[in-house]
């Protein structure tokens, strides 16, 4: 009930892409979804959250897509750059100051 | 403003031997919560200290202890180190109330041998 199951392992992008992630969780307690990207050497940083009460959260060129009835949720990156290569975690939590239950991540690759 | 800052950045142990790793929160942040990161996996929370106390704890066991000093620094205690250690610990820092997000410092390498 804790798991929070991410996919894919792996991904490669060509630039200019769309980049998908997506997590599923089973614990309906969770109240919140972050996700982190992690650049090796570096603790992870985030980059945009949502909470179940909308379906949708943009920032720039990242957006969560939230699906309650379906305990899904997902990353998608526009234009995707070759900066933006790293590992992404998705991560859900029953409030931002709670403990975080992480993914077990992505390596996403933006080939230029 | 300096961000989360932890102490050191790789430190190597023998089995059996005991560590202590050090975080300073962001400016204006009282809680501080740790997690482990073994490779290429996700982090696992271990616990959190606010106002000085274990708020919360992970499935750890008491080898891992930890402390918040008065400034809201932390440091994380690990004793009897197993080869299973080896890990990145992370450090995050936020506020205490409800809806604060947790900043990651860049991590302590830790490799027992």
């Amino acid at each position: 009930q804790q798991q929070v199951k991410q996919s894919p392992q792996s991904l490669i992008v060509q630039k200019g892409g769309i980049s998908i992630i997506n997590c599923a969780y089973e614990n309906t307690a969770f109240d919140y979804f972050p996700w982190y990207q992690q650049f090796p050497g570096k603790g992870p940083a985030l980059l945009i959250a949502i909470r179940p009460d909308v379906s949708e959260k943009k920032e720039g060129r990242f957006t969560i897509s939230f699906n309650k009835s379906a305990k899904q949720f997902s990353l998608h990156i526009m234009d995707s750059q070759p900066g933006d290569s790293a590992t992404y975690f998705c991560a859900a939590s029953m409030d931002s100051n709670y403990q975080l239950i992480w993914g077990a991540g992505t390596k996403l690759i933006i080939k230029p | 403003d300096a961000g989360v800052t932890q102490s050191p950045t790789h430190l190597i142990k023998t089995r059996g031997q005991q560590v202590t790793l050090r975080c300073s929160p962001k400016s204006g942040h009282d809680t501080v919560s740790w997690y482990q990161q073994a490779l290429g996996q996700g982090p696992q929370f271990i616990f959190q200290y606010y106002e000085e106390e274990e708020r919360q704890r992970g499935n750890f066991p008491d080898r891992f202890s930890g402390h918040q000093f008065p400034n809201y620094s932390s440091e994380l205690n690990v004793n009897a180190l197993l080869l299973g250690d080896s890990a990145l610990y992370l450090c995050a820092s936020s506020l205490g109330r409800r809806e604060g997000t947790q900043y990651f410092g860049p991590g302590t390498r830790l490799l027992v041998l």
